[in-house]
């Protein structure tokens, strides 16, 4: 009963690096999202996927990419970290729009 | 431009005690209200408000939506030290389907 399963768990980049997260799903869950939280700002959404082959921007897209090439998959990819990209990153996925969210329990990424 | 906001942003409390967290939001063709408990890790869901359903209770939690004034309440009663988390309040628009969160409110309840 995996849910939302995000990989890795922790990492540290250096500025200038890239990197991908990855968020798997395993409830056929059309919606798929990311989101960054940082203290004292809650959680604000990056990306968005309504379906595969879809995404869309959120609230603070700059710096990051997605892609949705599977159903069960969201990818957000980092292609040159900055210091300020230092957060929790945390992805969701819901049945439709209008249902709750399932979250994954986060990566901690920090970039020096 | 969307906004939720909540408050207090942070609560020390005792067992025992009740405590009441607020969220008011700004927010275009408003569908539902949602808010989520975070532990350690993920934000988990307690409870969904819209228009036709706008009291929930779940055990010594209980959740009230008032659209007249657009805000929320989520009320936890005889607090344990189990309590002690990040209430996250989330509102969701028609014209959207994205979920905007508050700031959130940090609870800590002491023995």
């Amino acid at each position: 009963n995996a849910g939302v399963t995000q990989t890795p768990k922790f990492r540290v980049l250096k500025t200038g690096q890239s990197m991908t997260l990855l968020c798997a799903q395993d409830m056929n869950h059309e919606y798929m999202y990311w989101y960054r939280q940082d203290p004292g700002m809650g959680l604000r959404l990056i990306h968005y996927s309504v379906g595969e082959g879809t995404t869309a921007k959120g609230e603070v897209p700059d710096g990051y990419n997605v892609s949705r090439l599977k159903k069960q998959n969201f990818l957000l990819g980092l292609e040159s970290a900055a210091p300020s990209q230092t957060s929790v990153y945390f992805c969701a996925s819901s049945y439709m729009a209008n249902s709750p969210l399932h979250f994954g329990n986060g990566t901690r990424l920090t970039v020096t | 431009e969307d906004k939720v906001v909540q408050s207090p942003l942070s609560l020390v409390v005792h067992e025992g005690d009740t405590v009441t967290l607020n969220c008011s939001y700004e927010v275009t063709n408003f569908r539902s209200l949602l808010w989520y408990k975070q532990e350690k890790k993920a934000p988990t869901f307690l409870f969904m408000l819209t228009s036709s359903g706008i009291e929930k209770k779940s055990g010594r939690l209980s959740s009230i939506l008032d659209k007249k004034e657009l805000s929320s309440i989520l009320n936890i009663t005889a607090t344990q030290t189990g309590d002690s988390a990040i209430y996250l309040c989330a509102v969701d628009s028609r014209n959207t389907g994205k979920l905007i969160f508050g700031q959130g409110t940090t609870l800590q309840v002491k023995p």
